[in-house]
């Protein structure tokens, strides 16, 4: 079955740091990639998406590449902000022509970034 | 304009006890889906509702939980005979299908105590 699988947390770096969440799924066919965002006492929120393989989805300086020969989505940043403290989570969506379909969530990776 | 919102933000309720949990997804959106998460867990699919097609159940832990959506709107969770292991937020989510290009939007969820 479909599933996503994300690096373990929590993170916790030094602002300015380079960060990098690694993320891989398992699907079938060509399934849409996302990454969410739960900042503390707010809802989900999408940060990225990518709908096919190259793509590279970005917001907010971050970025992650659809890579389909390593089934990855890792999410990078160059410079972390004392903001970017969150709840991070991957995601899959399979393709639905005739109908939506459910999202596949990773467990989440929670970041803590030190002034 | 208006987002996803779900109520009650909070509710704590003791084993045994049925509880219901709304959603008001933004309108005009004709999916709607609701998820677990648990603590330190990530999101569980509960179930969806696309237009009126049969809802997918297929991620419902039990059948002490039931869902339903009247009128293409408004949805409702309902779980019966509450258990400890219940507690956790319920996050409802809606969206504008378009194929590969659906986002879906979440709501602030719902976070429930069994006690």
């Amino acid at each position: 079955g479909n599933s996503v699988t994300q690096m373990e947390g929590p993170v916790t770096l030094s602002e300015e740091a380079f960060l990098t969440i690694n993320c891989t799924y398992t699907a079938t066919g060509y399934p849409s990639l996302f990454w969410y965002v739960q900042y503390p006492g707010e809802g989900l929120q999408l940060l990225l998406k990518a709908t096919k393989a190259d793509d590279k989805g970005s917001n907010k300086g971050f970025e992650a590449t659809y890579r389909k020969e390593t089934t990855s989505f890792h999410l990078e940043k160059g410079s972390v902000q004392v903001s970017d403290s969150a709840v991070y989570f991957c995601a899959l969506r399979q393709p639905g022509y005739s109908s939506a379909s459910k999202i596949i969530f990773g467990s989440g990776t929670r970041l803590s970034i030190r002034p | 304009g208006a987002g996803v919102s779900q109520s009650p933000s909070n509710k704590v309720t003791e084993k045994g006890k049925d509880v219901e949990l709304r959603c008001d997804p933004i309108s005009g959106h004709t999916a709607l889906y609701w998820y677990r998460q648990s603590l330190g867990q990530g999101l569980e699919f509960l179930i969806y509702f696309q237009g009126n097609s049969a809802p997918d159940k297929s991620g419902l832990p039990s059948d002490r939980f039931s869902a339903e959506r009247t009128g293409g709107s408004v949805s409702t969770l309902t779980i019966q005979r509450t258990q400890q292991e219940d507690s956790a937020v319920y996050l409802c989510a809606s969206s504008l299908f378009r194929g590969d290009k659906e986002t879906q939007y979440f709501g602030p969820g719902t976070r429930l105590l069994v006690l």
